[in-house]
């Protein structure tokens, strides 16, 4: 079965860094595109970005373009996300989420991991 | 890219059937067949149910529909059960090389 296990979240002020993991397992990761979706407390899904499995090709929504890197070490079966100058509205639950080959859905989900930006 | 419109909430009786209706752009439902549609119970991860417009992935069960018609897409379920009671999103990818959710719809089971 499909696993990803997000980590890295927590709280911390605005214009602060972090930065997300998203470990992945039983398939294979280097053929599989990625993505990052969040959802704000309360609120409904929002695409992040995504990325292709060879790491060449990444793609942002406007909201966090410039400020959020995403990448992905294949060797060791890893996605990440660089969150730089946080926002509050930054603030929720980041998903790590797997595309399904051959059609841009999101066919597996991670637990989420929660983000709190605050002062 | 606007977020794609879905009802607030929906509700039906066990046994009936209902359907959450998603609407889009020709950028994006009206511009692919890229539709997809996901479950969430409280305080759980979402859970792909539909994917191109039509589409069950395996183990998802055939109460559960989806169709497309210009840039409107449905979700219907059948046979309403007490463990469909969920939030339900839908999604599209757009001719942008991006994806857009709808605000999600709540679904309660009388």
């Amino acid at each position: 079965e499909v696993q990803l296990v997000e980590s890295g979240g927590g709280l911390l002020q605005p214009g602060g860094s972090l930065r997300l993991s998203c470990a992945a397992s039983e398939f294979t990761f280097s053929s599989s595109a990625m993505s990052w979706v969040r959802q704000a407390p309360g609120k409904g899904l929002e695409w992040v970005s995504a990325i292709r499995g060879t790491g060449v090709s990444t793609y942002y929504a406007d909201s966090v373009k410039g400020r959020f890197t995403i990448s992905r070490d294949n060797s060791k079966n890893a996605l990440f996300l660089q969150m730089n100058s946080l926002r509050a509205e930054d603030t929720a639950v980041y998903y790590c989420a797997k595309i399904r080959g051959g059609s841009p859905t999101f066919d597996y989900w991670g637990q989420g991991i929660l983000v709190t930006v605050s002062s | 890219q606007s977020a794609l419109t879905q009802p607030a909430s929906v509700s039906g009786s066990p046994g009936q059937s209902i359907t959450i209706s998603c609407t889009g752009t020709s950028s994006d439902i009206g511009g692919n067949n890229y539709v997809s549609w996901y479950q969430q119970h409280p305080g759980k991860a979402p859970k792909l149910m539909i994917y191109d417009v039509n589409n069950r992935p395996s183990g998802v069960s055939n109460r559960f529909s989806g169709s497309k018609s210009g840039n409107t897409a449905s979700l219907t379920i059948s046979g309403l059960q007490a463990e469909d009671e969920a939030d339900y999103y839908c999604s599209s990818y757009t001719n942008s090389r991006s994806w857009v959710f709808g605000g999600g719809t709540k679904l309660t089971v009388l």
